[in-house]
């Protein structure tokens, strides 16, 4: 069955670093995400992106975030210069429509020092 | 907003029980869906729910949805040690497609 990819599983950076993260969505699923997950926390939405470009950001998505699809496959989430309270679970998912079901990769645990 | 709120935060049960946790909402939706997530690990959707539904079944699993009451339960028959896991309302608004999560309700099921 296919699955949501998520590459690194875990990355360490220091703070002020840039980090990229990677995504590899399901094939034919056209919409994707971006969620975070603080330890001890609520899930939070960061951004959805449909036809190469953003639908929509939450306020969490500043300036120091942006995301691309630069291959048709790929599906990358950057932050440009990381901050302590960007450490967090992400998690990158997908659905093949707006108002279906959204599919989550296993996340990568970003921890800046 | 508060939107999607578990209860309870926490639930232990023996392994063979049924269990039951509940998820309130505040704004209108398009659906409302379930996940699992083991300690630390990944988000696993287990069933979506559309606001035209009143109840939906897979395998063990049985939801149920009240939208006068803004409300939605998770009811896992016949429980088993691997079901240990948080559980996690998430509700699609109707005015966009971003997923607003719950808080989540922690299941330990005692074998």
């Amino acid at each position: 069955e296919p699955e949501v990819t998520q590459t690194p599983s875990h990355q360490v950076t220091q703070m002020g670093q840039e980090v990229i993260l990677r995504c590899v969505p399901i094939s034919n699923h056209l919409y994707f995400y971006w969620y975070r997950q603080i330890l001890g926390q609520k899930v939070e939405f960061l951004v959805s992106f449909y036809n190469n470009e953003i639908s929509e950001k939450s306020e969490i998505f500043d300036d120091q975030f942006s995301v691309e699809r630069p291959d048709g496959s790929n599906f990358t989430l950057k932050i440009r210069s990381t901050k302590l309270e960007d450490s967090a679970m992400y998690f990158c998912g997908d659905g093949l429509s707006s108002y279906n079901e959204q599919f989550f990769g296993p996340g990568t645990r970003l921890t800046v020092l | 907003s508060q939107q999607g709120e578990e209860d309870p935060q926490a639930l232990s049960i023996q392994e063979g029980e049924n269990a039951t946790m509940n998820c309130s909402y505040k704004t209108s939706i398009n659906n409302l869906q379930w996940y699992r997530q083991n300690s630390g690990r990944g988000l696993v959707h287990l069933i979506l729910i559309r606001s035209n539904e009143r109840e939906k079944h897979s395998g063990r699993l049985r939801v149920t949805l009240d939208t006068s009451k803004k409300s939605s339960s998770l009811l896992i028959t016949a429980s088993r040690a691997a079901d240990t896991a948080s559980y996690f309302c998430a509700t699609v608004p109707d005015s966009n497609y971003q997923l607003i999560w719950g808080a989540g309700t922690k299941l330990i099921i005692k074998p």
